[in-house]
């Protein structure tokens, strides 16, 4: 148990479906992150929040759409996706302001389009 | 430019040997943070050290040690006494600028270790 929790843990969706991918932290931290992670190349940092407004978004495509409703839930909600889009979703969290140091993840959604 | 390099094809080590796992990096500002994270194949980034630019000794966890060498730019990951559940991918991330200061990770592309019986 990470403190980090992420559902769905797969995920199979067609191009023209909308799904949406659920994370929670329960470590009380205020900035919270999606990562992406496809076959053979880096994370990829998609978005941030800190204290629920998202600070950066990493020119990601409008068909990826996060909500952050409190600082606890982080969502990101899928419509038309591509195949390309097929990997590995990691969530993160992070407590900043504080001087502190490292994030930690959730086990991740494996989305697969198809 | 790559900020954090990770050159290594897959490493094999015998167990209960010791492993380095080799990281460089690049950045320009003076404060910055070194993690190094564990992914087994269930998919969680599991959390194993970090280094701060700005400390004095070499990180320590452990099993796990940070050997840092600032003028080489390089983080090593050290892994004593290995252990098949060791057996993962390792990645080497940086954190540019002060903590808390809205700061985000920049990842390597990994290495694989498998730890041999």
């Amino acid at each position: 148990e990470t403190g980090v929790t992420q559902t769905p843990r797969h995920l199979v969706m067609g191009m023209t479906n909308k799904k949406s991918l659920k994370c929670e932290q329960h470590l009380g931290h205020n900035a919270m992150y999606w990562y992406k992670q496809s076959a053979k190349k880096p994370l990829e940092l998609m978005f941030v929040y800190n204290f629920k407004e998202q600070t950066e978004n990493n020119s990601v495509p409008s068909r990826f759409s996060p909500e952050c409703p409190n600082s606890s839930h982080l969502f990101l909600h899928l419509h038309t996706l591509q195949p390309e889009d097929s990997a590995l979703y990691l969530c993160a969290s992070s407590q900043e302001g504080t001087g502190g140091t490292e994030a930690f993840f959730g086990q991740g959604t494996r989305l697969t389009v198809v | 430019a790559q900020k954090i390099t990770q050159t290594q094809p897959g490493m094999f080590v015998q167990e209960k040997e010791a492993v380095t796992l080799d990281c460089t990096y690049d950045t320009s500002d003076p404060s910055y943070g070194l993690f190094w994270y564990k992914q087994p194949s269930s998919g969680e980034m599991i959390f194993l050290i970090y280094q701060g630019s700005y400390d004095q000794q070499n990180a320590t966890e452990g099993r796990y040690s940070l050997n840092f060498q600032k003028a080489r730019k390089s983080a090593n990951l050290v892994i004593s006494a290995s252990q098949l559940g060791d057996s993962a991918m390792y990645f080497c991330a940086m954190r540019e600028g002060i903590a808390g200061a809205n700061s985000k990770l920049t990842f390597g592309k990994g290495i694989t270790l498998s730890v041999r019986p």
